[in-house]
């Protein structure tokens, strides 16, 4: 079973509109981590932002947020007044537990940002 | 940007031939990770090191072995690379396991 799920290979999204990018996640572990990355096309991955399962508030970095629900399991990304350069691929991924070897990625999402 | 260089960052080689890639970091973390990165697959964790001397596989290990003998360095050993091992190499740090990992910029590989 996929432990993470981002169901949506591509957006599009009109610059300075706000975009949601959806995640998905599956344990059983009470104790676990969840992180985006941002690969634009020259390759590198970027951190974003990171939401711990007991954090009692979503997560935000400057434009990024992160839309935690706990019950559903999902923890979608929104990037608020999207510019050109948010163009890429968006990875979701979570750590289970304490466990330092277990960063488990999805399969990415494709943004594009339009003028 | 976390110090990490990764070096070779292109290489074609001939199947059955050794490869060797390294990862260098700057942060003194404890913490590396190689990851290799295939269309529809994400990232997959191939190997990881938790201090000096001390690793453990990850989720597809086979074919490829690790060794750390100093905090900066860590390397990645294709013992006999293949076609199926073409792909793009990422190695990552972490300070305490469990926070953000801070990737490399990534090795492209081509077996042929």
């Amino acid at each position: 079973a996929q432990k993470i799920t981002q169901t949506q290979p591509g957006m599009f999204v009109q610059e300075k509109e706000a975009v949601t990018l959806d995640c998905t996640y599956d344990t059983s572990d009470p104790s676990y981590g969840l992180f985006w990355y941002k690969q634009p096309s020259s390759g590198e991955m970027i951190f974003l932002i990171y939401q711990g399962s007991y954090d009692q508030q979503n997560a935000t970095e400057g434009r990024y947020s992160l839309n935690f629900q706990k019950a559903r399991k999902s923890a979608n990304l929104v990037i608020s007044a999207s510019q050109l350069g948010d163009s890429a691929m968006y990875f979701c991924a979570m750590r289970e537990g304490g466990v330092a070897d277990k960063l488990i990625f999805g399969t990415g999402t494709r943004l594009q940002v339009f003028p | 940007d976390a110090g990490i260089t990764q070096s070779p960052r292109h290489k074609v080689t001939e199947t059955g031939t050794p490869v060797t890639l390294r990862c260098h970091q700057t942060e003194n973390h404890r913490y590396m990770y190689w990851y290799r990165q295939d269309p529809g697959h994400g990232l997959r964790l191939i190997h990881y090191s938790y201090g000096v001397k001390d690793t453990d596989k990850g989720e597809v290990s086979d074919g490829y072995s690790v060794s750390r003998s100093k905090t900066e360095d860590f390397l990645l050993t294709l013992e006999s690379a293949t076609s199926s091992q073409t792909s793009v190499y990422f190695c990552a740090i972490s300070s305490t396991g469990v926070d953000e990992q801070y990737f490399g910029p990534g090795t492209r590989l081509t077996v042929t």
